[in-house]
Order: structure tokens, then sequence, then C-alpha cells
């Protein structure tokens, strides 16, 4: 059965450090792969998704996540962290129908906080 | 452009009651999903409508059903409450015509329901 795991339950970093989120994932075929942000009380936004072509794929907020099909993973970056970066950040991969999204798998998440 | 909504954003029921939970999904957009996200963890899929009918279904007990209506509006009903579905259940929508099922996710804010 598909999975996806994100090992790291809560990562706190400094403000203006970098940061590398983790996350694996376990699919057969080429998976459709994305990352969301949820912030306290909201809903989820996308942050970035990955489909085919270019395995390093630029989001929004200064984000970037790259494809590594020969660890099966999707790891996502940032290379200066800001105060309003703090949310919690899902890992997803698309199964099912036509391999759209019609059925997105997510991690347990991660929880980012920033210190001043 | 209104995003995704949903009503209501708080509720509480006690065990053995229904509850109905709606979402109106983004303008142009004609798929509706459905998510349960118990604290501490991911969302998990728990239906996909399209053209009014459940397309995909995830592992959820027959108690959850749903509809869609013919504006793509969409309703969660649960049947039967238990302590163990108190949740955020976050609706999300998207276009697939003309998409190939590569069109952005768009979630809700959610409806956050307590069952006593």
């Amino acid at each position: 059965a598909q999975s996806v795991t994100q090992p790291d339950i809560h990562i706190t970093v400094s403000e203006g450090a970098s940061l590398e989120l983790r996350c694996n994932y376990s699919y057969g075929a080429t998976p459709y792969l994305f990352w969301y942000v949820q912030s306290p009380g909201q809903g989820l936004q996308l942050l970035l998704k990955y489909f085919s072509g270019d395995t390093l794929v630029q989001g929004i907020k200064g984000f970037e996540a790259e494809f590594k099909r020969s660890q099966s993973s999707f790891n996502l970056r940032k290379p200066s962290v800001h105060w309003s970066d703090a949310a919690e950040y899902f890992c997803a991969v698309a199964e099912g129908y036509g391999g759209s999204q019609g059925n997105l798998i997510f991690g347990k998440g991660t929880k980012l906080s920033v210190k001043p | 452009d209104a995003g995704v909504t949903q009503s209501p954003t708080h509720l509480i029921k006690t065990r053995g009651q229904q509850v109905t939970l709606r979402c109106s999904p983004k303008s142009g957009h004609d798929t509706v999903s459905w998510y349960q996200q118990a604290l501490g963890q991911g969302p998990q899929f728990i239906f996909q409508y399209y053209e009014e009918e459940e397309r995909q279904r995830g592992n959820f007990p027959d108690r959850f059903s749903g509809h869609q209506f013919p504006n793509y509006s969409s309703e969660l009903n649960v049947n039967a409450l238990l302590l163990g579905d108190s949740a955020l259940y976050l609706c999300a929508s998207y276009r697939d015509s003309n998409t190939r099922g590569t069109g952005e996710l768009f979630f809700g804010e959610g409806s956050r329901l307590t069952v006593l």
C-alpha cells in the first residue's frame, strides 16, 4: 500500500537558518508529490507539487523540493527561514483515478517552530 | 474570488447523533474531496465526488456518506457518531476537466466536530 513517512515530528530552527524537512514515500509508479502547509486553525495551502520533468521544483514563499527516485524522497528546503514559516508541514502523494488528485495520502506532518 | 467555503466551522454533537457538513468549492471547480484530520495526524481521504457521483472512497465505514449537487457543492453526512469521529473535516476542490487531474487542489478551513 502507498504510504508517506515524515520522520521528524517536530523541528526547531533559528530565524535565518536553512531548513530541510524530510519526506519518504512508498509508491509503485511515478508518483505525484505535494507539500502543503497548515497554520493553526487554517486549512491546507499548497507549497509546491511534482508531477514530472525537472526533479527540483520551486514553490511559493521561497520553498523548493527535490524528487529523488532512487531514495524515494521528496524533501522540502528553504535557504532562510522566517518567523512566519512556523506551521505544520505535510507531504502527500496522489494515487488513484488517472494518477490525479483523487486520493491524497498524507504523512503525519512535521511541526516547525522558529526561534527568534 | 471566494475559495473553498465550509460550514459550520465548529459544532458539538453527542454519541449516536447525526451530522451534516457542507462545502462550496472554489469557483470553476467541479470535483470535491473530503478528508478527516484527527488531532496530531495528517488528513485521511474519505471520498471524492465528481459529476454528482462518488468516484473514489477511502477506508471509512458506511456511516460516512456524501452528496454532490448540480452546482458542485457537497455535503458530508456522518450517522451514529462515535467519540472517535471527533476531528477536523476538510473539504478540497479542483477542476478535473481540462487539467487531466493536475489542477491545483484547494482546501477549505474545515469544520471542527467534537463528539461528546
